[in-house]
């Protein structure tokens, strides 16, 4: 079984600050990772993946996430930050093909990222 | 053009009713999702189908029941409704289950019992 911890449940910051919404995870297989961003009021939508490759990977808006296998850690990143930032952003995994039951997306229990004028 | 949609948005029902919530995306999608986020914003997968065959049946109670009459379509129908059942139920899908496909959400229905 997979499980993925997100240590701080809140994160405030002033506009053009930057910020890094923390993600841990465990599981017995091979997974890939993910960060979800639910604006209020909305859906989940993707904002970046690691499936393989580098272990940096980026979005299209200015966040980044390290995969660190050995701390099995997926910390998202932004360098200056805006206020449309403002949400709640979820860090995900899924096992690699073959995971048998446990063949699914865990979630960890969101972080609300808060940017302030 | 709408990927995945639900109805309705919002669902205010008393204890002990039945109601549906309804799903469909125009994806082209094999395989769709069912998911629950409760107050504290803690979303856990309830049901997967693939190809209309259900493929993940998580410890839900069976007062709740996933139909999928056809690829493009996953309702959720829930029986004899309690307090507990008010969360926001989000919809999903993805292209298949075999190498991982990215889930695609759609915007959600927040139930209420009252």
């Amino acid at each position: 079984a997979q499980s993925v911890t997100q240590l701080d449940s809140q994160v405030p910051v002033f506009e053009e600050a930057p910020v890094e919404l923390r993600c841990n995870y465990s599981s017995s297989v091979s997974v890939y990772l993910f960060w979800y961003v639910q604006y209020p009021n909305q859906g989940l939508q993707l904002l970046l993946k690691y499936l393989s490759g580098s272990t940096l990977v980026e979005s299209i808006n200015g966040f980044e996430a390290e995969f660190n296998k050995s701390q099995t850690s997926f910390h998202l990143r932004k360098p200056s930050v805006h206020i449309s930032d403002t949400a709640e952003y979820f860090c995900a995994v899924h096992p690699y093909p073959g995971g048998g039951s446990n063949y699914k997306l865990t979630f960890g229990k969101g972080t609300l990222l808060t940017v302030n004028p | 053009d709408t990927a995945v949609s639900q109805t309705p948005k919002y669902l205010v029902t008393q204890m002990g009713n039945d109601k549906s919530i309804k799903c469909e995306q125009n994806l082209g999608h094999d395989t769709m999702y069912w998911y629950k986020q409760d107050s504290k914003k803690f979303l856990k997968i309830m049901f997967s189908y693939n190809n209309k065959e259900l493929i993940i049946n998580e410890t839900v109670p069976n007062r709740f029941s996933p139909k999928s009459p056809d690829k493009a379509h996953l309702n959720l129908h829930i029986n004899s409704l309690e307090l507990g059942d008010s969360a926001v139920y989000f919809c999903a899908s993805s292209q298949d289950m075999g190498e991982y496909n990215e889930q695609f959400f759609g915007p959600g229905t927040r139930l209420t019992v009252l």
